[in-house]
């Protein structure tokens, strides 16, 4: 079975910009997977970044943006702020209507 | 103002049922797809699965199929997550999550389900 791969953890200087990956134990992220990205803090529902690799969703500053870089699907925020710091994850679709989230990965801002 | 409201904590003996509901509101339900979405103590997110609101038609991941069942009531904008047999690794948050483009935009507030004995 297919795995998502993202890292584990990333730190991001305050006003830096970070790049997130979301990649395939085998093979690469295309568009037709429909890489969305999600935000969430402890004890908070998530909360959707982008969906279908780079539309921002309702409200997201586009201090966020989504796109393919090589072969995997990325999250980049720019001017990171302290209220970054959240767990970030990954969706990609698979196809016959299954989809399958990366382990996430935790953004430290310091 | 899209809305999904879902419902309270439960808390189940291994064994038991439990269903949980997800009402909609601010939007036409039968325009998009609900997924539901677990999240263990301490852990990831996962994805449970899909349900068409307009046909009907449930997707499982697997590992989900069985004993998750998804449903819905159209009169009412609500989609339901039912989990037999609980076991105590069932134990999690579930949520709800309106469908755009095969990920989700709006989500509801989540609905921990405690199964102990």
């Amino acid at each position: 079975q297919t795995v998502v791969t993202q890292e584990p953890s990333f730190s991001v200087s305050p006003g830096g910009t970070v790049t997130l990956t979301c990649g395939l134990s085998s093979g690469s992220v295309s568009i037709s997977y429909y890489p969305s990205w999600y935000q969430q803090t402890p004890g908070q529902a998530p909360r959707t970044l982008i969906y279908s690799t780079n539309s921002r969703s309702y409200g997201v500053p586009d201090r966020f943006s989504g796109s393919i870089l090589g072969n995997k699907a990325a999250l980049t925020i720019t001017g990171a702020q302290a209220d970054d710091e959240s767990d970030y994850y990954c969706l990609l679709y698979m196809g016959s209507g299954i989809s399958v989230f990366g382990g996430g990965t935790k953004l430290t801002v310091l | 103002q899209v809305q999904l409201v879902q419902s309270g904590s439960e808390l189940k003996k291994p064994g038991a049922s439990v269903k949980v509901s997800c009402k909609a509101s601010g939007y036409t339900f039968t325009s998009y797809s609900m997924n539901w979405v677990r999240q263990a103590p301490g852990q990831g997110l996962e994805w449970v699965g899909w349900i068409n609101t307009d046909t009907g038609n449930p997707t499982y991941a697997r590992g989900f199929t069985g004993r998750f069942v998804f449903s819905l009531d159209t009169s009412v904008s609500t989609a339901y997550l039912q989990i037999s047999s609980l076991k105590a690794e069932d134990t999690a948050v579930y949520y709800c999550a309106r469908g755009r483009a095969w990920g989700s935009d709006y989500w509801g507030q989540g609905t921990l389900v405690t199964v102990s004995s």
